[in-house]
């Protein structure tokens, strides 16, 4: 009965080459986000969609495209990825962006992303 | 838009000790503000928030303070254990605004609890 989940967890590819990861929670939230994590820890978001409409699309490069097929997932998918692009990706969601007491923002598990 | 700062970056302690880690905001119309635990290898997890309407808030050995006028808040842990070791993160958001939703999160704090 995991919340939130994203698959792969680990993922090692090549330079050049594009990449799916998928998220999808079970909470019935209507908003999901898209963090990037790098090697000191820093947290920041990429995306952001709510009720499937994107919200937030923080300065990143268009090789990255979100993608939500419905309201319980969020997949990310990288195209010609670089060696910079190595980090840990965590998608996360919340009830209600907007609304006190229901903007908590719930993360996975994370995936690992290693470019070589 | 928002910056958040989080000091200290690492913080040792003795088991039962306390440990305190402090974080200050820009954005006087940040109105809600989480802590996360992040243990190694997972994601981070809501451990405890404040929204500014409170100035303190405590779940059994954790308990946040928020100074509004001040624009920090901090995180408290007391009887610290060793499964408390993880990094730390605060964050800020607010609830209304164009920047609704986005979490603006400090670097975090790499916290050790020595047996």
């Amino acid at each position: 009965d995991t919340a939130v989940s994203q698959t792969p967890k680990y993922l090692v590819t090549q330079m050049g080459n594009d990449k799916s990861i998928k998220c999808e929670q079970n909470l019935g939230h209507d908003t999901m986000y898209w963090y990037k994590q790098d090697s000191k820890k820093f947290l920041k978001i990429m995306f952001s969609y709510n009720n499937k409409e994107l919200i937030i699309n923080e300065t990143v490069p268009n090789r990255f495209s979100p993608k939500s097929p419905d309201k319980a997932h969020l997949n990310l998918h990288i195209n010609s990825l670089e060696l910079g692009d190595s980090a840990v990706y965590f998608c996360a969601s919340s009830q209600e962006r907007d609304r006190v007491g229901e903007e908590t923002q719930y993360f996975g598990p994370g995936t690992r992303l290693l470019v070589l | 838009g928002e910056n958040v700062e989080q000091h200290p970056s690492t913080l040792s302690v003795q088991e039962g000790d306390s440990a305190v880690i402090k974080c200050t905001y820009s954005d006087s119309a940040s109105n809600y503000f989480p802590w996360y635990k992040q243990e190694l290898g997972k994601g981070p997890q809501l451990i405890i928030d404040i929204r500014s309407n409170v100035g303190e808030k405590k779940d059994q050995r954790i308990a946040v303070t928020l100074n509004k006028t001040a624009k920090h808040f901090s995180l408290h842990i007391t009887e610290t254990q060793p499964e408390d070791s993880a990094v730390y993160f605060c964050a800020a958001s607010r609830t209304r605004g164009s920047t609704l939703g986005r979490l603006y999160f400090g670097r975090g704090t790499q916290l050790t609890v020595w047996p």
